[in-house]
């Protein structure tokens, strides 16, 4: 099956600090990615699209400007934290979107699980 | 917009029983509709997934999931479960795009 992975599992930072977090699919291509944040106990929430060679979509409520994604090659998207505060404290879980003739799914990364301090 | 409500936040089941968990979406067009399992600290794996054709959509793991239009509805099943079904599911809807999913049902397996 198709393998996505996501560097680092978990990260801790200091308050005001970036985080940066990469989404990449090992065996195959993707030309759109998805960032997901889920909270503790809580559903994973939508936070942006993300398609190679372009600007992310952003779901309402989300700020493009705090939630840098870039997706700079079919394998690859990063999801930057910029300046984070405690309540950025989450698991980020990316994927990526796979079709094959009328088939379509999306295969999930492990998760990164950011604490900031 | 869609939605998807997973009416029971808690389902717990004896080892070796039936169970179902249950899943209802709401969308003005047609959607793909999903099952996940979440172990602890874990991603998300597909158990099974609806796009198009026969209603009955068989899964890993033993698992089925029923699609039915006039419910809005995609039940998830399984004949008998085992002390490793316990996990976290999640229904997801989906138009080909990013998925929207249901808040989760903890299934707890009691030996």
């Amino acid at each position: 099956g198709a393998v996505v992975s996501q560097h680092p599992s978990w990260v801790i930072c200091k308050s005001g600090t970036s985080v940066k977090i990469e989404c990449r699919s090992l065996d195959f291509q993707a030309t759109t990615m998805f960032w997901y944040r889920q909270f503790p106990k809580q559903s994973l929430m939508l936070m942006a699209t993300s398609n190679e060679g372009s600007k992310a979509t952003y779901e309402q409520g989300v700020e493009k400007d705090k939630f840098l994604i870039n997706h700079a090659s079919l394998t690859l998207s990063t999801l930057t934290v910029t300046s984070a505060h405690p309540e950025d404290s989450s698991f980020y879980i990316c994927s990526a979107k796979r079709t094959s003739g009328f088939s379509y799914e999306q295969y999930f990364g492990p998760g990164t699980r950011l604490t900031v301090t | 917009a869609q939605s998807v409500t997973q009416l029971d936040s808690q389902v717990p089941v004896f080892e070796e029983a039936p169970v179902e968990l249950r899943c209802n979406y709401s969308s003005s067009v047609s959607v793909y509709l999903f099952w996940y399992v979440q172990y602890p600290n874990q991603g998300l794996q597909l158990l099974l997934k609806y796009l198009s054709g026969s209603t009955l959509v068989k899964g890993i793991n033993g698992f089925e999931a029923e699609f039915n239009k006039s419910q809005t509805s995609f039940h998830l099943r399984k004949p008998s479960v085992h002390i490793s079904d316990t996990a976290e599911y999640f229904c997801a809807v989906s138009r080909g795009d990013g998925l929207t999913f249901g808040k989760g049902t903890h299934l707890i397996i009691q030996p």
